[in-house]
Parts: structure tokens; sequence; C-alpha cells
């Protein structure tokens, strides 16, 4: 079956720390990838996506994402978090038309 | 407008009573699906509408839901005899037409925020 685990609920992290937001992925054919980010009352924006070939993806707003095929895994990462990064981060597999999401991770920023 | 617009965006309801959800695509986007985000449940697939067609409907959770899809633009998601599980944010994205022009990309509204009481 086609699912999307996002194992951490919350993560705390302090400003100008690294982040780095795990997601693990159940998919029978090569999946496409997505992190999508949702701020307080506001519909979810795509941070990156996977399709094919490198599998280090660059996305706005200083985040990164690696694809990793043996582990079934396209984590979510950022060198130094700035306060505005608070939000709640979705990790989606797709295929053609249909998109699984993942129960999101909210991230808090300390200052 | 420019983006993916969805009203209201807030509805309080008494349990029993109907309820209309409608999103309004971005121009030209041919792919629409309505999803449903309740706390701790991540985004849960309703819907998916090729142009004025849906060919899976499989994440409608009961037959008290049903959408429609008018001009290969407005949809709208109808809730009836609404129940207190029902209270959650409904997500309406929009896209183009896979494998035209598309990027993969998912452009969501803001959700309309339903509260049966």
């Amino acid at each position: 079956a086609q699912s999307v685990t996002q194992p951490d609920i919350h993560i705390t992290v302090s400003e100008g720390a690294s982040l780095e937001l795990r997601c693990n992925y159940s998919y029978g054919a090569t999946p496409y990838l997505f992190w999508y980010v949702q701020s307080p009352g506001q519909g979810l924006q795509l941070l990156l996506k996977y399709f094919s070939g490198d599998t280090l993806v660059q996305g706005i707003k200083g985040f990164e994402a690696e694809f990793k095929r043996s582990q079934s895994s396209f984590n979510l990462r950022k060198p130094s978090v700035h306060w505005s990064d608070a939000a709640e981060y979705f990790c989606a597999v797709g295929g053609t038309y249909k998109y699984i999401f993942g129960t999101g991770t909210r991230l808090k920023v300390l200052a | 407008g420019a983006g993916v617009s969805q009203s209201p965006s807030n509805k309080v309801t008494e349990k029993g009573k109907d309820v209309e959800l409608r999103c309004d695509p971005i121009s030209g986007h041919t792919a629409l699906y309505w999803y449903r985000q309740s706390l701790g449940q991540g985004l849960e697939f309703l819907i998916y509408f090729q142009g004025n067609s849906a060919p899976d409907k499989s994440g409608l959770p009961s037959d008290r839901f049903s959408a429609e899809r008018t001009g290969g633009s407005v949809s709208t998601l109808t809730i009836q005899r609404t129940q207190q599980e029902d209270s959650a944010v409904y997500l309406c994205a929009s896209s183009p037409r896979w494998g035209v022009g598309n990027t993969g990309e998912l452009f969501f509204g803001e959700g309309s925020r339903l509260t049966v009481l």
C-alpha cells in the first residue's frame, strides 16, 4: 500500500540551528516526492520536489532534500533555521494524478 | 484572482444541517482536488476532478459527501446531514493537467474550516 510516514509530530529547534525533518514512503513505482509548508491559517506551499536525476534537490527558502531510494526516505534539511520557518511541514508522494500526504511535522523555533 | 479561492473561510453549523463549500481554482487548471485536514491526521484525499468529471472519488468518506464541478472551473463540495466528526479544514487544490506543462505542484487554497456543533 502507498503511504508516507513522518515520524516526528513536533520538533523544536533554536534559531540558527540546523534542521532535519524525516520522511519515509512506501510506493510501488518510482515516486514523485514533495515537501510542502503550511503557515498558520494558510494553504500549503511547495518547498521542493523530486522527479528524477540528482537526488539532492534544492528548494525555496534555503531548504534542500535528499532522495535515498535504498532507505525509502526523502528528508528535508536546512542548515540554519530562521524564526519565520515555524510552520507545519508535509511530505507527499505522488504518481500521475494522486498525491498521498504524511501527517505533518510541526516546527517550533526558539529565539 | 491569481490563486485558488475557497469560501467560506469559516463555517459553523449544527449537526444534521447541510453545508456547501466552494472552490474557485486557478484559471486554466484542469485538475482539481479536495482534501480534508483533521488535527493530527494530515491531508486526507477526498476527490479528484479532471475537467468536469471525477475519475477518482474513492476518498469520499460516506454517501453524505458529494462534489461537483461545472464549466471546468468552480467546484462545490456538499456535506449532507453533517456530523461532529465532519469538523475539519477542507482544502482545495488545483494543477494543470498531468503531463501537460505540469510540474507536479499542487496549488492550494487557504481552506474552509468547518465546525459542526
